[in-house]
């Protein structure tokens, strides 16, 4: 079945550092999904690509779809302590059903 | 502000109890979806819906069952809990079509003793 690698698992970064998490998966994806949840939280809807290569930006975020939709990643660039959470793609499986990454638990240190 | 409720944010349950929660959503999304969250394994789908009386099969629906009778309304049934379903239970739901996410429930953690 489809099967969606996410890493890295934890990652601590001073403030003002930058982040990136990758999401992988085995098979070609039809689009790719990024959620953040803040600790204690639930997970909150980030943006959706569909595009091979495609690039994206929030802010501080940047999206990244591979050019053969296998892979995917979330950037931030200089880090602040309200980035902290959990980073998860999600991957479409059938029709508007997605299953998860494991996630990217993130901490910034001021 | 549009919103997915889950009934209860913190659930103790006895072995063996039928367990009940509640999701509710107020956005006329057709699907909905309800998924476990565990430490080291993401969130896993349970069952999910596209429609009212409508539910399928998520990847591990082993010991739970749903139930939707209105399109706001979608409800998971722990038919007989075991200390096993002990987790964060988060509810979402999403419209038909391309380019929207799903919006989460605050989730339910659900200890089983």
């Amino acid at each position: 079945g489809q099967q969606v690698m996410q890493i890295p698992q934890y990652q601590h970064v001073q403030e003002g550092e930058d982040f990136t998490t990758y999401c992988n998966s085995s098979t070609t994806l039809s689009n790719i999904q990024w959620y953040k949840q803040r600790p204690g939280g639930h997970p909150v809807f980030l943006i959706q690509l569909v595009k091979s290569g495609e690039v994206k930006k929030q802010k501080r975020l940047t999206f990244q779809f591979g050019e053969a939709k296998k892979n995917s990643s979330l950037h931030i660039t200089a880090t602040q302590t309200t980035d902290v959470g959990t980073y998860f793609c999600a991957v479409q499986t059938g029709t508007y059903k997605y299953i998860f990454g494991t996630g990217t638990r993130l901490k910034v240190l001021a | 502000d549009v919103k997915v409720t889950q009934s209860s944010r913190y659930l103790v349950k006895r072995t063996g109890e039928k367990v009940f929660l509640e999701c509710v959503q107020d956005m006329d999304h057709e699907n909905m979806f309800w998924y476990r969250q565990d430490p080291g394994l993401g969130l896993r789908l349970i069952y999910f819906s596209y429609d009212v009386k409508m539910k399928e099969k998520g990847d591990i629906p082993e010991g739970y069952s749903v139930s939707r009778e209105k399109k706001e309304r979608f409800s998971l049934i722990l038919e007989s809990a075991s200390t096993n379903q002990t987790s964060m239970y988060l509810c979402a739901s999403s419209f038909s079509g391309q380019g929207f996410g799903y919006t989460f429930g605050s989730g339910t953690r659900l200890t089983v003793v």
